[in-house]
């Protein structure tokens, strides 16, 4: 079954505004810790932002943040502000308990334009 | 701090050839892995490793094989490399190994297998 899914290929947003990327796991571990990681045209995977199954508050850094429904099983990245340089994919990722492996979703590429 | 480093960026092998993926981290990470992009897909785990001088295999290490000798090494080896294993590859490091710690990865090697 798959572990991280990503229902959104691709999104084109507007400068400036704002933009949800959905995300929704599936595990049975009651700790579990999720990320996202941004992957521009260059190639790198950048680490955006991490969210603990514990976490009471949503996880924010700088113009990402998270939004985690735990009941849902969802935690959604929003990107406010849009800049050109958000373009890119962006993959959601979760690690269970004491597996160190990372699951990935298929992504979501996010265009930006002007 | 250069963080986590990758190479070569590119590579091209024929069928039956073996090669090295070389990385290295200047981060004192104990814990390094080996994932593999594939076109329209997220991240698998190959090999990982807890410290100098224990491995163990991710989700797909058929072909593949590592050793770590050291903290800030962790070379993979293609043995005989086949079409199936043209992708990207990643190196990624982290502090520790629970669900709460951040993997960091490398820019990553692109091999084409002909």
């Amino acid at each position: 079954a798959q572990k991280i899914t990503q229902t959104q290929p691709g999104m084109f947003v507007q400068e400036k505004e704002a933009v949800t990327l959905d995300c929704t796991y599936d595990t049975s571990d009651q700790s579990y810790g999720l990320f996202w990681y941004k992957q521009p045209s260059s190639g790198e995977m950048i680490f955006l932002i991490y969210q603990g199954s514990y976490d009471e508050q949503n996880a924010t850094e700088g113009r990402y943040s998270l939004n985690f429904q735990k009941a849902r099983k969802s935690a959604n990245l929003v990107i406010s502000a849009s800049q050109l340089g958000d373009s890119a994919m962006y993959f959601c990722a979760m690690r269970e308990g004491d597996d160190y492996k990372l699951s990935f979703g298929a992504g979501t590429t996010v265009t930006v334009r002007a | 701090n250069a963080g986590v480093t990758q190479t070569p960026k590119f590579q091209v092998l024929k069928t039956g050839q073996s090669m090295t993926l070389q990385c290295a981290q200047d981060m004192n990470h104990e814990y390094m892995s080996w994932y593999r992009q594939d076109p329209g897909m997220g991240l698998r785990l190959i090999h990982y490793s807890v410290g100098a001088g224990i491995t163990d295999q991710g989700e797909v290490p058929n072909g593949y094989n590592v050793s770590r000798s050291t903290t800030e090494d962790f070379p993979l080896r293609l043995l005989s490399a086949a079409p199936s294993q043209t992708s990207v590859y990643f190196c990624a490091s982290s502090l520790r190994g629970d669900y709460t710690d951040t993997q960091y990865f490398g820019p990553g090697t692109r091999l084409t297998v002909l």
